[in-house]
């Protein structure tokens, strides 16, 4: 049985930093596209991030580029995004998400999702 | 980027009445060499992550039911709920990822006239 569960939300200080971590049950995330999307509050969806399966390429969202990095490691099944330079406008619930083999760019599967709280 | 605009941005129909939801990109997402549209569809319920309905503009997530339909190419799309239930009450997204910069639709909420 797939599942995504994220970890590493909380408050954090405009100008902090944090890192969301997504531990992955039941595929092996290496085998797919890996995405974070992210939810402000009563807002819609943002993608901000994936990684490719190659694990070569990586592409950011205009809003987050220079900021956030996307990361994985294998032998733990888990993909990461480690977030710098916090504003208040990351406030957000972060969704850790896979997309299908079939239709790279679909996702298939969700986390729960992390908030993020960016105030001082 | 592409921008995904949907329309209305909230509607309300009545049980076992049509809902229709109209998804238009500033550019087309139609990839000629395989002749697919990149779009997905997507349906949120408060307090859940978002739930794939389809992808490739029609085809049909598994388990989803057959009320949910999607149609259209290139820039303007569709997705349509046949017969309105109660369980249908949510938030729904269009999403592209004809490019590697993935944009989503800003949302239409459904409701129960």
């Amino acid at each position: 049985q797939v599942q995504l569960v994220e970890s590493g939300g909380g408050l954090v200080k405009p100008g902090g930093s944090l890192r969301l971590s997504c531990a992955a049950s039941g595929f092996t995330l290496s085998d797919y596209y890996m995405s974070w999307v992210r939810q402000a509050p009563g807002k819609g969806l943002e993608w901000i991030s994936y990684i490719r399966s190659s694990g070569d390429d990586i592409f950011y969202a205009d809003s987050v580029k220079g900021r956030f990095t996307i990361s994985r490691d294998s032998a733990k099944n888990s993909l990461y995004l480690q977030m710098n330079s916090l504003r208040g406008e990351d406030t957000a619930v972060y969704y850790c998400a896979r997309t299908m083999l079939r239709a790279p760019g679909t996702i298939d599967y969700w986390g729960q999702g992390t908030l993020v709280t960016v105030s001082s | 980027d592409i921008v995904m605009t949907q329309s209305p941005d909230s509607l309300a129909v009545s049980l076992g009445e049509r809902a229709t939801i109209n998804c238009k990109s500033s550019q087309s997402v139609l990839y000629s060499s395989n002749n697919r549209n990149y779009l997905a569809w997507y349906q949120q319920k408060p307090g859940q992550p978002p739930k794939l309905l389809l992808y490739w503009a029609s085809t049909r997530e598994s388990g989803v039911p057959d009320r949910f339909s999607g149609s259209g190419s290139g820039t303007d799309f569709t997705l349509t709920i046949s017969s309105l239930q109660a369980d249908d009450v949510a938030v729904y997204y269009c999403q592209q990822y004809y490019t590697t910069l993935w944009t989503f639709g800003q949302g239409t909420k459904v409701e129960i006239k």
